[in-house]
């Protein structure tokens, strides 16, 4: 069964940049899309961007003068780098794995989330 | 790329069934047939429950089922029961390697 953990510091000042990584267990990092998705408190998902093993990526156009992702296949992890951050970055942050196919727009499996909070 | 429309609430008693529509441009939901939607609970992360507009991951009762007219996606949840009460999410393939999610419903059982 594969399994998503993300880690990183719960709490960042604004205009720093946010720092979280997904570990990968149950299965290899390869040859899916892996993506970072977001929730603010009482709010929807926001996709924020995917990152395939090879290290190719896209980001949400929103976002993607802000957002910086990696991989790291021989540790099964990948990661987030969001910088510039304000009040309104403040969410839950969720990693979750895609197809094999990029357009196939799901994700089958979801890390528990872990909440960043934006604030000095 | 503007988040697909949901309405903020559905409601229906137990047995019932209930319809989510998702709603978004011939951009996203018209052009592709990569619709899917999730289930979430309070607290918890979201959970796969429909792909590709209609098939159902492993798992997950036939209750379920997913339809696309046009620009907009529908949830139908047939015979409500109670730990169906949650919120729902639709997401869209939106080009360009993008992807778009809904605003959200709630669904409640009276």
């Amino acid at each position: 069964q594969v399994q998503l953990q993300e880690s990183g510091p719960g709490l960042v000042k604004p205009s720093e940049t946010l720092s979280l990584t997904c570990t990968v267990s149950g299965g290899s990092i390869s040859n899916f899309y892996w993506s970072w998705i977001r929730q603010p408190p009482g709010k929807g998902l926001e996709w924020i961007g995917y990152i395939y093993y090879s290290g190719s990526t896209n980001y949400n156009p929103s976002l993607k003068s802000r957002v910086t992702t990696s991989v790291d296949t021989s540790k099964n992890q990948f990661s987030l780098k969001l910088s510039s951050l304000t009040a309104a970055d403040t969410a839950v942050y969720y990693c979750a794995r895609g197809d094999q196919r990029l357009e196939r727009a799901f994700f089958d499996y979801w890390g528990q989330g872990t909440l960043v909070t934006v604030s000095s | 790329q503007s988040a697909l429309t949901q309405p903020r609430s559905v409601s229906g008693s137990p047995g019932q069934s209930v319809t989510i529509s998702c709603t978004g441009t011939s951009s996203d939901v018209g052009a592709y047939n990569y619709v899917s939607w999730y289930q979430q609970h309070p607290g918890k992360a979201p959970k796969l429950m429909i792909y590709d507009v209609s098939k159902r991951p492993s798992g997950v009762p036939d209750r379920f089922s997913g339809s696309k007219s046009g620009n907009t996606a529908s949830l139908t949840i047939s015979g409500l029961q109670a730990e169906d009460e949650a919120d729902y999410y639709c997401c869209s393939y939106a080009g360009s390697y993008t992807y778009v999610f809904g605003t959200g419903t709630k669904v409640t059982v009276l």
